[in-house]
């Protein structure tokens, strides 16, 4: 079956780094992307990679390794508003977007 | 200014009524998705249409029908069939070219009595 590993919540301190883990297994891939939730608000796009590596956007970093089937979302100088949930989609062979569940983001000043 | 718009932002519905969800875009993009969201849930597929006229099945659909007569236009019916309609549905449109990345409505949360 498809499945999309993350964690459930985080906890970070407002200034500092978090690093935010994404593994996936699912039939064939043709790219990663993630995305920000707000509470009560529907998700907008933040980063998308289909090569290995390092995608840097500003504050906020992806990182990819297909062979590993891994993924992370590194966030820096957290701010409060980025308080908020990360979900991680894989696009399959079909072309449809695997999703997990979402990392909740707790920024505590 | 070119997006995604969803209404109403909040419905309340009687148990065994239908209820149609409306989702219309202006970015000229012809892949247009719905999707429920659960609570500790990923998104899950109930319908996606490629094209005008024609549109496919997601991993949930029973309950459920939609239309695509037009290309900025895919309405949801949540019908008296679907048992656990009370749900945040979200539609989408995809872009295509490098990076097909699928944008967001505001979303709808349906609440049913």
């Amino acid at each position: 079956g498809q499945n999309i590993d993350q964690p459930t919540e985080m906890t970070a301190t407002e200034g500092a780094i978090v690093q935010i883990n994404c593994t996936y297994q699912t039939s064939g891939f043709n790219g990663l992307f993630w995305y920000q939730q707000h509470a009560g608000e529907a998700p907008t796009f933040l980063s998308y990679n289909v090569l290995d590596g390092l995608e840097e956007k500003g504050r906020f970093s992806s990182f990819l390794s297909r062979s590993k089937g891994y993924s992370y979302l590194l966030l820096k100088e957290l701010q409060m508003k980025d308080s908020a949930s990360y979900l991680c989609a894989v696009m399959d062979s079909n072309y449809q977007l695997i999703w997990g569940a979402g990392t909740k983001l707790i920024i505590k000043p | 200014d070119g997006g995604i718009t969803q209404s109403p932002k909040y419905l309340f519905r009687k148990e065994g009524q239908n209820v149609t969800l409306s989702c219309e875009q202006n970015l000229n993009h012809d892949a247009m998705y719905w999707y429920r969201q659960d609570p500790g849930q990923g998104l899950r597929l109930i319908y996606y249409s490629q094209i005008v006229n024609d549109f496919q099945k997601g991993d949930i659909a029973e309950g459920y029908s939609v239309s695509r007569e037009k290309k900025e236009s895919f309405p949801l019916t949540v019908t008296s069939a679907q048992k656990n309609p009370t749900a945040f549905y979200l539609c989408a449109s995809r872009s295509g070219g490098e990076s097909d990345t699928q944008y967001f409505g505001p979303g709808t949360r349906l609440t049913v009595l």
